[in-house]
């Protein structure tokens, strides 16, 4: 299995600009979830959906913040318009169903600096 | 915060000796997940313990619950310098999120 596939590894762009994450989940697994790292606060979920639909995005910092999920194989997390506050690492993690006994697979991450 | 606490933060040792990592937090909960992420990578699931067992082993790991404590640690035996990585715990709220710990990070020197 590949395991979850995230896009790209590193990206480098201005402020202002539009910028697009991508994620593949692993396939079969039903639940998607996107989190931010940065060293100040650590480990945050953003937003999560179940069967393609999310469910809460209550952890989405603000409303340059957007995520779709237009098929069970497919999401995105899409910043518009980037603040260097947005410089982080952006794990995608995908599981077989939600629940409370699931275990995540996480994606390599994706290096993100607003300059 | 909802996010659980680890302890220490940094921790250092040499290879063959045992290093162990602990974790507080304030829900109730069904299981606890411990996590390691190697630098510049993403999270690997390392082991779960549910909230009806008391300790868990896979290999040279060893985790232990006290729910009455709302504790949890991981301990590594015999450590080797690829251990060397942060390693947090995770658990899911009332909300059914997975909120993670600050993490430790563990160096295991040659």
């Amino acid at each position: 299995d590949a395991g979850v596939i995230q896009s790209p590894r590193h990206e480098v762009t201005e402020m202002g600009q539009e910028v697009t994450l991508r994620c593949k989940p692993i396939s079969g697994h039903n639940s998607l979830f996107w989190y931010r790292q940065t060293m100040m606060r650590g480990l945050e979920l953003l937003i999560y959906f179940n069967n393609n639909v999310p469910i809460d995005d209550s952890g989405m910092p603000e409303d340059r913040f957007s995520a779709k999920m237009p098929n069970a194989s497919f999401s995105t997390l899409k910043i518009q318009p980037s603040e260097p506050r947005d410089s982080a690492v952006y794990f995608c993690a995908s599981t077989r169903q939600g629940g409370r006994i699931e275990t995540q697979y996480f994606g390599p991450g994706t290096r993100l600096l607003v300059l | 915060s909802q996010q659980g606490e680890e302890d220490p933060q940094a921790l250092s040792i040499q290879e063959g000796e045992n290093a162990t990592m602990n974790c507080s937090y304030k829900t109730s909960i069904n299981n606890l997940q411990w996590y390691r992420q190697n630098s510049g990578r993403g999270l690997v699931h390392l082991i779960l313990i549910r909230s009806n067992e008391r300790e868990k082993h896979s290999g040279r790991l060893r985790v232990t619950l006290d729910t009455s404590k709302k504790s949890s640690s991981l301990l590594i035996t015999a450590s080797r310098a690829a251990d060397t990585a942060s390693y947090f715990c995770a658990f899911y709220n009332q909300g059914g999120k997975l909120i993670f710990g600050q993490g430790t990070e563990l160096s295991v020197k040659p």
